[in-house]
């Protein structure tokens, strides 16, 4: 079992709709990451949390510790969404980051 | 201010030979990481550095790889004796401090093996 695992692996939605995507992890975290990869780009930091909720634009993340679980939401989705998107956790005491395989969304107009 | 920056951004070699790559981070960065990512998968862990500190360099695969930092600032994977499998995309990643801190990446460099 993978220590970072993120659901679901594919997901196709058309525009406007609210995106749900989900990571679930099994060790001790100082940190979780979600990060955007768009098709033959570079990787872009979205958020680093540690508790609670964060939001930046049309986007919102949020972590539950005692549940070991964190989601990324995409309110009025947009084409240009379209990307995989990654979790990735900082151990308790390990500055590498334990990656999720990624979730591959595609938003159509 | 410049973000990560990494040149080639793409390299075709041959089988057996050696490659370069560079990689700058953001000024002011301590921690460096390089990553590997092949076709399809997710991120491999390579090698980091922080700082003065000896590196971590569990990740690399063989003895093929190695990475030095020069300065504590610009970074080379080098990579010899090249094989197919090491075609992939190389991703360098810096942020502030060791642990917890948002990394900030590079547009990676496509490495092809013929």
């Amino acid at each position: 079992k993978n220590e970072v695992e993120q659901s679901p692996q594919n997901l196709t939605a058309q525009e406007g709709e609210f995106i749900t995507i989900n990571c679930s992890y099994s060790v001790g975290i100082s940190a979780l990451h979600w990060l955007q990869q768009h098709p033959g780009g570079g990787i872009v930091s979205l958020f680093m949390l540690s508790s609670g909720k964060k939001k930046h634009g049309r986007l919102i993340a949020t972590i539950n510790i005692q549940e070991k679980h964190s989601s990324l939401h995409i309110t009025a989705s947009h084409p240009r969404d379209s990307a995989v998107y990654i979790c990735a956790v900082s151990g308790d005491s390990n500055y590498q980051l334990i990656w999720g395989a990624g979730t591959k969304l595609i938003i159509k107009p | 201010g410049a973000g990560v920056s990494q040149s080639p951004s793409n390299k075709v070699t041959e089988k057996g030979k050696d490659v370069e790559l560079r990689c700058d981070p953001i000024s002011g960065h301590t921690a460096l990481y390089w990553y590997r990512q092949s076709l399809g998968q997710g991120l491999e862990f390579l090698i980091y550095f922080q700082g003065n500190s000896a590196p971590d360099k569990s990740g690399l695969p063989s003895d093929r790889f190695s990475a030095e930092r020069t300065g504590g600032s610009v970074s080379t994977l080098t990579i010899q004796r090249t094989q197919q499998e090491d075609s992939a995309v190389y991703l360098c990643a810096s942020s502030l401090g060791a642990a917890y801190n948002e990394q900030f990446f590079g547009p990676g460099t496509r490495l092809t093996v013929l």
